[in-house]
């Protein structure tokens, strides 16, 4: 059975600053993964997707890594600004249909 | 349309009503899922519809809960004697083909009191 893990749970870092947060799945026969970010009351915002083929993507500020035989994927966002304080969250689309999502990261960029 | 589309987007209820929430995927995508998310804890999973395939169920909590998708595009999530644990934030989500990227709805916050 897939599970997503996301470590950290919560982070809280200086604006301007470089960070990676982590997802980590179980079983490497996904189809794709997907990053959102959620903003407190509000629905997903999806960030980017990367295809089982792929290593990376990148949107801006924002680059996102697969390695499918670690079974990992990192999301990393340059420069950081208040704007990007939100709950991350990744998921992982398995060889049916499902989205199996991880509890999420919280993050808080501090002015 | 332009996005995904739910509503109410709030929708407060006394216990023992039935609720129904709507969402409008965008349009031509053939997937569409609900999910329920309670106060500061993750996505579970309620419903998945494909095209004209039977949906997957699998998630509903109980048989209080129903969904149809009808024309393959509008979906309805009905909730019958509604309960307070009820209560949460309901999402819908659409995609497109079999690898392309889910966009979410701005979800119903549904109260039940």
């Amino acid at each position: 059975k897939q599970e997503v893990t996301q470590i950290p749970a919560a982070l809280s870092v200086p604006e301007g600053e470089n960070l990676v947060l982590n997802c980590s799945f179980t079983d490497s026969a996904i189809y794709n993964l997907q990053w959102f970010r959620q903003d407190p009351g509000k629905g997903l915002t999806s960030l980017l997707l990367i295809q089982s083929s792929q290593r990376e993507q990148t949107s801006g500020r924002l680059n996102a890594s697969l390695d499918k035989s670690s079974g990992r994927s990192t999301l990393y966002i340059a420069a950081s600004q208040p704007g990007d304080s939100a709950t991350y969250l990744c998921a992982v689309r398995d060889s049916n249909y499902q989205l199996i999502w991880g509890a999420g990261t919280k993050l808080i960029i501090k002015p | 349309g332009a996005g995904v589309s739910q509503s109410p987007s709030n929708k407060v209820t006394e216990k023992g009503k039935d609720v129904e929430l709507r969402c409008d995927p965008i349009s031509g995508h053939t997937a569409l899922y609900w999910y329920r998310q309670s106060l500061g804890q993750g996505l579970e999973f309620l419903i998945y519809f494909q095209g004209n395939s039977a949906p997957d169920k699998s998630g509903l909590p109980s048989d209080r809960f129903s969904a149809e998708r009808t024309g393959g595009s509008v979906s309805t999530l009905t909730i019958q004697r509604t309960q307070q644990e009820d209560s949460a934030v309901y999402l819908c989500a659409s995609r497109g083909g079999m690898n392309t990227e889910a966009f979410f709805g701005q979800g119903t916050r549904l109260t039940v009191v």
